[in-house]
């Protein structure tokens, strides 16, 4: 199976911060990534798939890049409501579905 | 929009068969754009793909939980079912229903997940 691993497992930020996760796969997954950001008690929202195409509804202050083993999802200008913890996926067609550990972003 | 929803029992014993339904409303799920899958969620090991279905009946599974899974599609009442057997405390999380697109494994439409818990 293709091993996820994100970093940090926990981010400490301020309301109008730039932050960054990243998101690296054990081996190469071209552009097989979803993002997905999850509240307490709630199923997780998809954010973001093929490494950078928004989903629909989405605010625009999420973005994500990356290509290969290596992802990052950037929140431009954090906002109270995107405390939560983040999630990698990815669905690279020859390997089970794979998810990483989360990052919990929480307030500074 | 596409909503879904869990049903089944919270609390199963050790060595029997764990069993969900997830019921799927604005939408068809008798359709090519869709697969329909579960994801479970533990303390212990994250975020765990466990299978999914097409609406032919398809499947595909984890392969670590493979020998203990069946699931089943059924399109004339618009849902789709998990059976997990043999079950252990290990098995213990919530148990999400999603969906994800033709074009690729992404889970774009969830359901509110369902808790079950494996004990005697």
């Amino acid at each position: 199976d293709i091993q996820m691993t994100q970093s940090p497992s926990t981010l400490s930020a301020s309301v109008g911060d730039r932050v960054t996760i990243t998101c690296r796969a054990s081996e190469s997954i071209s552009t097989w990534l979803a993002w997905y950001q999850q509240k307490p008690g709630k199923a997780p929202k998809l954010l973001i798939y093929k490494a950078s195409s928004l989903q629909s509804g989405v605010p625009s202050r999420f973005s994500g890049s990356g290509s290969g083993t290596e992802f990052t999802l950037t929140i431009s200008s954090l906002q109270t409501d995107d405390f939560a913890t983040y999630y990698c996926q990815q669905y690279q067609s020859y390997s089970p579905i794979t998810f990483g550990q989360g990052t919990r972003l929480e307030i500074k | 929009q596409l909503q879904l929803q869990e049903s089944g029992p919270g609390l199963v014993k050790p060595s029997e068969t764990l069993s969900l339904t997830c019921i799927v409303s604005g939408g068809s799920i008798n359709t090519r754009s869709h697969y329909w899958g579960w994801v479970r969620q533990s303390p212990g090991k994250g975020l765990e793909w466990i299978g999914s279905i097409y609406y032919s009946g398809s499947t595909y599974y984890n392969p670590s939980l493979r020998s203990r899974l069946i699931m089943s599609i059924d399109t004339s009442n618009n849902q789709f079912s998990l059976k997990v057997t043999s079950v252990s405390a290990a098995d213990t999380g919530v148990y999400y229903c999603a969906t994800t697109r033709a074009e690729g494994d992404f889970f774009d439409y969830w359901g509110q997940g369902s808790l079950v818990t494996v004990s005697s």
